[in-house]
């Protein structure tokens, strides 16, 4: 079935350090991917997509690229600040009627001053 | 209030309690599900409505007990529940066209069974 394999947690990184949170999935049709963030206390809040082969999601300096190849979908950021302090998601949308999400375990990133 | 409202935020419950959990859109979206968050454990699909329907079940234990009245609302009824179903409960709501759509998701109540 579609499932989803992130990076174990946790990741600690200095501010300004670039990020990197690997992604790559299982599906058998053609997925789209997403990225979803956790702040403490809070629900998940999508932080980019990606519908198709070859797309570039991208929000507030983050950016994972659609890898058909590959079957991943790794988030970035090349400046990485406090408050990017949170639980990361991946996540696919199997395009079925109910429209289900699967998500990977999470990654929880701490950056210090 | 914008978004998706749970309510609510924090619940304890003894293992013979009843309890409810609310959850209210107020995104003109017409799909509404429910999730449970466990410690290092993907999130888990339990519910799914679409138009007021129920088209998801994923082999969820019959303690649990969803309603959907309207598409804005959305209930999860809860008796006789396990310390293992501690947990966070996450409602999400969506748009729903046939392709992706986008899930948003509620701030969750935080489940502990005693």
């Amino acid at each position: 079935g579609d499932s989803v394999t992130q990076m174990e947690g946790p990741v600690t990184l200095s501010e300004e350090a670039f990020l990197t949170i690997n992604c790559t999935y299982t599906a058998t049709g053609y997925p789209s991917l997403f990225w979803y963030v956790q702040y403490p206390g809070e629900g998940l809040q999508l932080l980019l997509k990606a519908t198709k082969a070859d797309d570039k999601g991208s929000n507030k300096g983050f950016e994972a690229t659609y890898r058909k190849e590959t079957t991943s979908f790794h988030l970035e950021k090349g400046s990485v600040q406090v408050s990017d302090s949170a639980v990361y998601f991946c996540a696919l949308s199997d395009r079925s009627g109910a429209n289900n999400l699967f998500f990977g375990t999470g990654t929880r990133l701490t950056v210090i001053p | 209030e914008t978004g998706v409202t749970q309510t609510p935020r924090h619940l304890v419950m003894g293992m013979t309690n009843k309890k409810s959990l609310k959850c209210e859109q107020h995104l003109g979206h017409n799909a509404m599900y429910w999730y449970k968050q466990s410690a290092k454990k993907p999130l888990e699909l339990m519910f799914v409505y679409s138009l007021e329907e129920r088209v998801e079940n994923n082999s969820v234990p019959s303690r649990f007990s969803p309603e959907c009245p309207n598409s804005s609302h959305l209930f999860l009824h809860l008796h006789t529940l396990q310390p293992e179903d501690s947990a966070l409960y996450l409602c999400a709501s969506s748009q729903f066209s046939g392709s992706t759509d986008t899930q948003y998701f509620g701030p969750g109540t935080r489940l502990t069974v005693l």
